[in-house]
């Protein structure tokens, strides 16, 4: 088990509601990424955070917006929720230095489902 | 979306046996990793392979990489009941960052 952590484990949520999922990093690591993964299909890069700041973004719209806080822990919020976006939301954590780029450690992952 | 492709989709084996999968990415990457995954739950890594390399071993695992292919395959020799779950190739491309581009997943089911 790695030392990330998400919460809720499942939500349900209805159509044109708002939610925010919640990722605890490994200690020791300033980088947070997440992860939408359809049910089948290999997950797919939302957006990461390092440093407090956006460092990258999937194809996602605005409606998927995030943050990092300064303990590193970091929220996925997602408004206006449509039926697709039911699926796993994984968060990785890692540590990124100056040009490193090492391995990323996952949460269990959220489980939404959008009625 | 860069997303590569894995081959097979699944497979079936008996425990003892060893399991090939392979991975075809479509850009240059600065790393390639391999994933696994119980249930539709968290991934767990399992070997990381940089764009110089060409073998990795880690325990039962056996990585190859072919740039020149732009594909890589993992071998699980000995496979027990325990490594059924679906496996995931992950890469790192050059001007990414640390962001994964995972391709589509091979479902490894291994029968006593």
């Amino acid at each position: 088990e790695t030392g990330v952590t998400q919460s809720p484990t499942h939500l349900i949520k209805t159509r044109g509601q708002q939610v925010t999922l919640r990722c605890s990093s490994q200690s020791g690591h300033n980088t947070v990424s997440w992860y939408q993964q359809a049910l089948g299909q290999g997950p797919q890069f939302i957006f990461q955070y390092y440093r407090e700041e956006e460092n990258g973004r999937g194809n996602f719209p605005p409606r998927f917006s995030g943050l990092q806080f300064p303990n590193y822990s970091s929220e996925l919020n997602v408004n206006a929720l449509e039926l697709d976006d039911s699926a796993l939301y994984l968060c990785a954590s890692s540590y990124s230095g100056s040009r490193s780029y090492n391995e990323q450690f996952f949460g269990p992952g959220t489980r939404l489902t959008v009625l | 979306s860069q997303q590569g492709e894995e081959d097979p989709q699944a497979l079936s084996i008996q425990e003892g046996e060893n399991a090939t999968m392979n991975c075809s990415y479509k850009t240059s990457i600065n790393n390639l990793q391999w994933y696994r995954q119980n249930s539709g739950r968290g991934l767990v890594h399992l070997i990381l392979i940089r764009s110089n390399e060409r073998e990795k071993h880690s325990g039962r695992l056996r990585v190859t990489l072919d740039t020149s292919k732009k594909s890589s395959s993992l071998l699980i020799t000995a496979s027990r009941a325990a490594d059924t779950a679906s496996y995931f190739c992950a890469t790192t491309f050059t001007g990414g960052g640390n962001k994964l581009t995972f391709g589509t997943g091979t479902q490894l089911k291994v029968e006593l």
